[in-house]
């Protein structure tokens, strides 16, 4: 079964306007992250954004935030104030069991998004 | 800040042929990850490594082998190349995963073409 479900392969968003990327995360570990990346057509993997399981709070970073939605198993990433250099691809991912060694990530299918003047 | 170094950044191999990816983890990170980034694909988990010994594998083929050295960088060995085996190949590093430790840490990738 997929650990991590992105349901949008691409979006467009008008710049300045801010838009939603969704993910949905399936595990069964009490302990967990989730993680946003962003992959721009160069094909280096930028860390965005991250969220623990046990956070009271929803992260956030800059005009980065993520929806944590515990209970729905939801962990979508919000950008404000979309700038023409966000088009990318965007991964969710997910890491389980903090305090083991593994720590691999799961990734999601990404989503395309593109910011049009 | 020192990040992670893959070399080489581009590598060109002609099928049956062998390839030597190598990474660089950022100082003090003693756990490496391997993931492999087919065309218009997801990354997927090949192995890591914790204190030089292997702590977790993916979807690896036999043909495929990795270590990490005294020093901690890693390299993973390709024989046998297939077209199939066109990639980006990343390598991350971090601290063991939890004590605060949360990111992993993504090198630059090394684009492989198997032609």
């Amino acid at each position: 079964a997929q650990k991590i479900t992105q349901t949008q392969p691409g979006m467009f968003v008008q710049e300045k306007e801010a838009v939603t990327l969704d993910c949905t995360y399936d595990t069964s570990d009490p302990s967990y992250g989730l993680f946003w990346y962003k992959q721009p057509s160069s094909g280096e993997m930028i860390f965005l954004i991250y969220q623990g399981s046990y956070d009271q709070q929803n992260a956030t970073e800059g005009r980065y935030s993520l929806n944590f939605q515990k209970a729905r198993k939801s962990a979508n990433l919000v950008i404000s104030a979309s700038q023409l250099g966000d088009s990318a691809m965007y991964f969710c991912a997910m890491r389980e069991g903090p305090g083991s060694t593994l720590g691999r990530l799961y990734f999601g299918r990404g989503t395309q998004l593109t910011v049009w003047p | 800040a020192a990040g992670v170094i893959q070399s080489p950044r581009h590598l060109i191999k002609e099928k049956r042929e062998t390839a030597t990816l190598k990474c660089y983890p950022i100082p003090r990170h003693d756990t490496v990850y391997w993931y492999q980034q087919g065309p218009g694909q997801d990354p997927q988990f090949l192995i890591s490594f914790y204190e030089k010994m292997q702590s977790d594998k993916g979807s690896i083929p036999d043909r495929f082998s990795a270590q990490q050295f005294s020093d901690y960088h890693s390299e993973l060995n390709m024989s046998s190349l297939e077209l199939g085996d066109s990639a980006l190949y990343f390598c991350a590093s971090s601290l063991p995963w939890g004590d605060g430790n949360t990111e992993a840490f993504f090198g630059q990738g090394t684009r492989l073409t198997v032609v």
